[in-house]
């Protein structure tokens, strides 16, 4: 089944570790997008990508990073999390040609 | 400046009543814009898109380019329709410029 899968759906950790948040996709879709989102609040986006070994950073700054080896994988990475990084990050993609976004489940993060 | 503006950032009404979600766009370009939706617990998914011009769960949104709006609109509100909404602008960069969203909360 066509889908967007985020891994993991939660997690918690302590500051100073390094974690990636997975998301990948069985859409056969060419764009892939990382937003930042705190509850009930607007969206941030934070790194895109049109393809394989394609990214670019968003709007708004982040210390995280990403990687496009492959199409329908997307990983985001934070070499040291921080209390400041706790929000909720969604994971998107979109077809070419298409601005029609679909998101993925979301990862809640929190560092304590 | 690309911009979404959407003023409220809570709206409450009665089931039955009509609702009205405002979305202010600034763009110089040809415009694509689109209403998602996000309910507790659910990811944010497509509500509707200004160029497909249907009717979903209801509500309904017309694009006017001399106000530059995009406004969300059903005329008898559900306790269901209760959720985030964000109003999106899709530019010719492929990219998504999202409004903050208004909750709307559907009383019985």
């Amino acid at each position: 089944e066509a889908d967007i899968y985020q891994t993991p759906r939660y997690l918690v950790i302590g500051t100073g570790k390094k974690i990636t948040l997975e998301c990948s996709q069985t859409m056969g879709h060419d764009k892939m997008y990382w937003y930042q989102q705190d509850p009930g609040m607007e969206l941030h986006l934070i790194h895109y990508s049109y393809g394989v070994n394609s990214t670019e950073k968003g709007d708004l700054s982040s210390e995280s990073t990403v990687s496009r080896i492959r199409t329908e994988h997307f990983p985001l990475t934070l070499e040291s999390a921080r209390p400041s990084h706790t929000s909720q990050y969604l994971c998107a993609s979109s077809d070419s040609g298409d601005n029609e976004q679909f998101f993925g489940p979301g990862t809640r993060l929190t560092v304590l | 400046a690309q911009r979404v503006t959407q003023p409220e950032k809570l709206l409450s009404v009665f089931k039955g009543a009509p609702v009205e979600l405002k979305c202010n766009y600034s763009y110089s370009g040809s415009p694509e814009l689109f209403w998602y939706v996000q309910y507790s617990r659910q990811r944010l998914q497509l509500l509707l898109r200004h160029i497909s011009r249907e009717s979903i769960k209801g509500f309904t949104a017309d694009l006017n380019k001399g106000e530059t709006s995009f406004h969300l609109k059903k005329p008898f509100a559900q306790e269901e329709d209760s959720a985030m909404y964000y109003c999106a602008l899709g530019p010719d960069t492929d990219k998504l410029i999202f409004g903050t969203g208004t909750r709307l909360q559907v009383f019985p």
